[in-house]
């Protein structure tokens, strides 16, 4: 039982690319999310999903996509990196009530 | 909007109890829940609160008061591995849009020997 698996775990991108920040779990969560940690800015939450093929926006979601294909993954794509976007991503899963776990993070910085 | 306050820095002393503050306004309440975050690493949860009063799990504690829009965690006993940051979030859905969480800045606890 690996929880919550985020890849790659960094990444450096020039400003225009795009690129694919992966997201798995293994306990058959229904929800999950991403979210971007800036410092003194706290967890912002970026997309969601409450199941395979639904998703929705949060906070911060210009910029971002997201789809939900399979219960276990759920990808975020950066469609056209900015510096603005430099940040570190979290990955969380969860079910019910219970709190969300969280991935260990990608560290993204965008030149 | 949402609003979820907590100082953003603590010091305190190894062996001694600390309590750190959570005020929030939020447009719906469905829970409060602690998380610690050790540098570099991932969020780690800590405690839960949805009905007034404390909760306690060995030498954490979490307190709630829904009519304040308050919560507090205190811990006791310091150890050097508390030293993390302490993220407060409340859950503000009745519907639970998937359990999704508002977070507030963190507060950074220093245990100094």
């Amino acid at each position: 039982n690996a929880g919550v698996t985020q890849t790659p775990k960094f990444q450096v991108l020039k400003t225009g690319q795009s690129m694919t920040l992966q997201c798995a779990q293994d306990m058959n969560h229904e929800y999950m999310s991403w979210y971007r940690q800036d410092p003194g800015m706290g967890l912002r939450l970026i997309h969601y999903s409450v199941g395979a093929g639904i998703t929705d926006q949060g906070e911060v979601p210009n910029g971002y996509n997201v789809s939900r294909s399979t219960t276990e993954d759920f990808p975020l794509r950066l469609l056209s990196a900015a510096p603005s976007q430099t940040s570190v991503y979290f990955c969380a899963s969860g079910t019910g009530n219970q709190p969300q776990h969280f991935g260990d993070g990608t560290r993204l910085s965008i030149l | 909007g949402q609003n979820i306050d907590q100082p953003t820095e603590m010091t305190a002393t190894e062996g001694a109890i600390v309590q750190i503050n959570c005020t929030y306004q939020t447009s719906g309440f469905n829970g409060l829940f602690w998380y610690q975050q050790h540098a570099g690493e991932a969020p780690t949860f800590l405690s839960y609160n949805v009905l007034d009063g404390l909760e306690e799990k060995g030498r954490f504690s979490s307190f709630l008061s829904r009519s304040k829009g308050y919560s507090y965690l205190l811990l006791k006993e310091l150890q050097m591995k508390d030293s993390a940051s302490y993220l407060c979030a409340v859950r503000d859905r009745e519907d639970n849009a998937g359990n999704m969480l508002t977070f507030g800045g963190g507060t950074r606890l220093m245990v100094k020997p």
